[in-house]
């Protein structure tokens, strides 16, 4: 069974750079099917969900276009793990971020627990 | 606000149908891109639920059905169920912004 779960710091200072990683169990990130994707969404306290942006294993990805110039999606397959970088935080980055798989674009079908990021100024 | 337009709430009684709609425009679901849907308890995950307008993944009940036509796509829940009170979410591709969206989200309450 796949198994998926985000680690990093729960408080990030604003101005600064969440990083999380997101580390997978059950399977191979370089050995599932090739049109298997990685992805990050957050959801803000109360509100909806935000789709971040997604990478291939081979490294290809997409990102949102709202946060394109701040957002850094990598794979380390060695370690069957991709992050996220988010830099220049501020309040609105404030959230439970999720990181998830898909194989039927976009939807994803296994998900990690989530991780509360909250930012502080 | 949301590229998909959900209603924020809708309710039922236990054993009927209720439907979340989902309303898009013509560079989204109009312009023929899957939609996809996820249940969110309180406090967990997103769930996916029907992938490709209406595909079920394993494990899903028949209970949960998905369509889609022109700018909109529907989630239908038949028989309903205490445990189904949660979060909906519509998910597609807007081509004009080039990003994946989600609609705002519909809370179910069961009565």
């Amino acid at each position: 069974q796949l198994q998926l779960q985000e680690s990093g710091p729960g408080l990030v200072n604003a101005s600064e750079t969440l990083s999380l990683t997101c580390t997978v169990s059950g399977d191979s990130i370089s050995s599932s099917s090739s049109n298997s994707y990685w992805g990050w969404i957050r959801q803000p306290p109360g509100k909806g969900l935000e789709w971040l942006g997604n990478i291939y294993y081979i490294g290809t990805t997409f990102y949102n276009p709202s946060l394109k110039s701040r957002v850094t999606i990598s794979v380390d397959t060695s370690n069957n793990q991709f992050s996220l970088k988010l830099s220049s935080v501020t309040a609105a980055d404030t959230a439970v971020y999720y990181c998830a798989r898909g194989t039927y674009y976009p939807s994803l079908d296994y998900w990690g627990q989530g991780t509360l990021v909250t930012v502080s100024s | 606000q949301s590229v998909l337009t959900q209603p924020p709430s809708v309710s039922g009684a236990p054993g009927q149908r209720v439907t979340i709609s989902c309303t898009g425009s013509s560079s989204n679901i109009g312009a023929d891109y899957d939609v996809h849907w996820y249940q969110q308890l309180l406090g967990t995950a997103p769930k996916l639920l029907i992938y490709g307008n209406n595909n079920r993944p394993s494990g899903v009940p028949d209970r949960f059905s998905g369509s889609k036509s022109g700018t909109s796509a529907s989630l239908a829940i038949t028989g309903l169920q205490a445990e189904d009170e949660a979060d909906y979410y519509c998910q597609s591709y807007d081509s004009s912004l080039s990003v994946v969206v989600f609609g705002g989200g519909t809370k179910l309450t069961v009565l």
